[in-house]
């Protein structure tokens, strides 16, 4: 089955830009999504298709995806971008999540 | 703004079969082009696909629950349904209803609040 890794955890400082990378075998030749959940709450997509963000999700969030690893990087970290992160992707009639990133800013 | 909303029991006894009903309001399931999809999480850990289903019935499932799930849709009642048959502990999770786009690229847009269903007896 498919499988898309993450590194467990990430730390930023305010202010700075903090990178996700999610790697799966030719993730590139599929679109990758992103989802942002917060303690208590339900994941909320904020990019799609590789790189668009949907209404409402600032622009600090942006991502791309080549080769076997996609990412995400939230440019301006602010406290409230504290949270889990999840890539996405669709694979033989399936979609697979990756395996999350927990965000500190420190 | 489409919403939904899981209902069902909270706690489902181990061999048993798991049942919850996502009610969409706000939009008709049939109007658009979105799969229904099921999600679930563990406490602690990460997100799990569980299976979709189009309003016309199409339906994908996750290969590692295909042979436990059932995934169907109520168009006249504007929900749709999962049932997980012969659940162990390891079912013990919140689960979500979601919408999502026709094409894989769109994603999940739209989630329910989540339910926690926990199998224990």
């Amino acid at each position: 089955s498919y499988e898309l890794t993450q590194p467990p955890s990430v730390s930023v400082s305010p202010g700075q830009t903090a990178s996700i990378t999610c790697s799966g075998d030719k993730l590139g030749d599929k679109y990758a999504c992103w989802y942002q959940q917060k303690p208590g709450q339900s994941p909320a997509l904020v990019i799609y298709q590789d790189g668009k963000r949907p209404s409402g999700i600032p622009e600090r969030f942006s991502g791309s995806n080549s080769g076997n690893t996609a990412t995400l990087t939230i440019s301006g970290t602010q406290a409230m971008d504290e949270a889990d992160y999840y890539c996405q992707a669709w694979d033989s009639s399936t979609y697979v999540f990756g395996t999350g990133t927990k965000v500190t800013v420190l | 703004q489409v919403q939904l909303q899981e209902s069902g029991p909270g706690l489902v006894k181990p061999s048993q079969t798991l049942s919850l009903t996502c009610t969409v309001s706000g939009g008709s399931l049939t109007s658009g082009s979105y799969y229904w999809s099921w999600i679930r999480q563990p406490a602690g850990k990460g997100l799990e696909w569980i299976g979709r289903i189009y309003h016309s019935g199409t339906t994908n499932y996750n290969p590692s629950l295909k042979s436990r799930v059932t995934i169907s849709v109520d168009t006249s009642k504007n929900q749709f349904s999962l049932k997980l048959s012969s659940v162990t502990a390891a079912d013990t999770a919140v689960y979500y209803c979601a919408r999502e786009g026709y094409s894989p690229g769109y994603g999940v847009a739209y989630w329910g609040q989540g339910t926690l269903v926990t199998v224990s007896s």
